[in-house]
């Protein structure tokens, strides 16, 4: 099973403010990495797939980087409703995992 | 316009079945390139996915989940099951159905439900 590790667990950030966020995996998951983003009470929202691939409808101060085992989203000018928790996820092997996520919080 | 709605009974019994059924709007389960699962989020915690199927292929179960899974599909009616069985108060949790495409991550889920395992 592929190990994907999220850092840091939370990330303070003042708002308007860039926040860049890392996910690692154990081993190799190519481009086969997303990002979503989950607000309390809300099934989570595909942010990036493809590492670098913003989903439909996506606001381009998200962006997404990456291949192998090292991946980062960076938000550029953090708006109020960016302040919620975001997950990794590698779709290149069985079984599908997720990142233990990173709390982004107002500073 | 796709939409999955996710339902279930909220409280199990420890050692009992969980059945969960996910009904599908907007579009057939069969339709060719889709794929459809199941993903959880016990309270407080991350996400854990539980399997994904395409309609008349295979299915993917996390080996965590020890063969307690069972997938099971109504295209009559446009819905997909999980059956969880051996229920523990882990099991406790948010279980969301979604969506995803050939070669890509799910990015359709239906809002949740929360199962409840308890005496």
């Amino acid at each position: 099973e592929i190990v994907m590790t999220q850092s840091p667990a939370t990330l303070s950030v003042s708002p308007g403010e860039r926040a860049n966020l890392s996910c690692r995996a154990s081993q190799s998951v190519s481009s086969n990495l997303a990002w979503y983003q989950q607000k309390p009470g809300q099934a989570p929202r595909l942010l990036i797939y493809g590492a670098s691939t913003r989903a439909t409808g996506i606001p381009a101060r998200f962006s997404g980087s990456g291949s192998g085992t090292e991946f980062t989203l960076t938000i550029s000018s953090l708006q109020s409703e960016d302040f919620v928790v975001y997950y990794c996820q590698q779709y290149d092997n069985w079984p599908r995992t997720f990142g233990q996520g990173t709390k982004l919080e107002i500073k | 316009q796709l939409q999955l709605q996710e339902s279930g009974p909220g409280l199990v019994k420890p050692s009992e079945t969980l059945s969960l059924t996910c009904t599908v709007s907007g579009v057939s389960i069969s339709s060719s390139n889709y794929f459809w699962g199941w993903i959880r989020q016990p309270p407080g915690k991350g996400l854990e996915w539980i399997e994904t199927f395409y309609y008349g292929g295979s299915t993917y179960y996390n080996p965590s989940l020890k063969s307690r899974a069972t997938m099971s599909v109504d295209a009559s009616r446009n819905q997909f099951s999980l059956r969880l069985s051996s229920v523990t108060a882990a099991d406790t949790a948010v279980y969301y159905c979604g969506r995803r495409l050939l070669n890509a991550p799910f990015d359709i889920w239906g809002q949740g439900t929360m199962v409840t395992v308890s005496s």
